[in-house]
């Protein structure tokens, strides 16, 4: 069956310090991720997404997160936090071959000036 | 740039009474899902719909629920009778292509809280 694990429920840093936000995911297939952000009262907003391409994927706004298949890790990365970038965060694998999506639980950035 | 619009964005309703939530996917899309997240829980799929039928749906999508697209251009789930469980925000997305590859695009959402 396929998962995901956000490894930290909310994440804190200061403004212009880089920003980690871990995901672990298991799947049989060869798998698609993703990684969404949504802002309060806002709709889900992809910020980028691995497709097999290449294991270095960047995203919109300065993110971008490495496929690594042998630590089963898809991690968010951005080296300078700014306000703008406090909101929810979610990794999404989708299962190979069917339209099922699985959402991590989330992770909330705090971002301090 | 294109967006998926959802209505209402918040409903009330009693226990028993039906809802229908409204959709408007982004107008070249072909495939529409609803998701729901409950507070505090993750998000959960529920349905995917393709060419006017169900392509995927999850064991919480019973009969209670129901989708369809009515007009071409919206998208409606319907609870028949709600329950207080099924209190939760529900979100519609579209997608240009199916498969695991394809990037799905997110409405705002719908609260819905059953009392």
């Amino acid at each position: 069956a396929q998962s995901v694990t956000q490894l930290d429920s909310h994440v804190s840093v200061s403004e212009g310090t880089p920003v980690l936000l871990r995901c672990n995911y298991s799947s049989s297939y060869s798998p698609s991720l993703f990684w969404y952000v949504q802002h309060p009262n806002k709709g889900l907003q992809l910020l980028l997404k691995y497709t097999s391409a290449a294991t270095l994927v960047k995203g919109i706004n300065g993110f971008e997160a490495e496929f690594k298949k042998s630590e089963t890790s898809f991690h968010l990365t951005k080296p300078s936090a700014h306000m703008s970038d406090a909101a929810e965060y979610f990794c999404v694998v989708n299962q190979g071959g069917g339209f099922k999506t699985i959402f991590g639980a989330g992770t909330r950035l705090f971002v301090k000036a | 740039e294109p967006e998926v619009t959802q209505t209402p964005s918040h409903q009330v309703t009693q226990m028993g009474q039906e809802v229908i939530l409204r959709c408007v996917p982004i107008s070249n899309h072909l495939y529409f899902y609803w998701y729901r997240q409950i507070l505090g829980q993750k998000v959960e799929f529920l349905v995917s719909f393709y060419n006017n039928e169900i392509s995927e749906k999850s064991e919480i999508f019973d009969d209670q629920f129901s989708v369809e697209r009515p007009d071409g251009s919206n998208f409606t789930l319907k609870i028949r009778s709600t329950k207080l469980e099924d209190s939760a925000m529900y979100f519609c997305a579209s997608s240009s292509a199916g498969g695991n590859y394809n990037e799905q695009f997110f409405g705002p959402g719908t609260r819905l809280t059953v009392l």
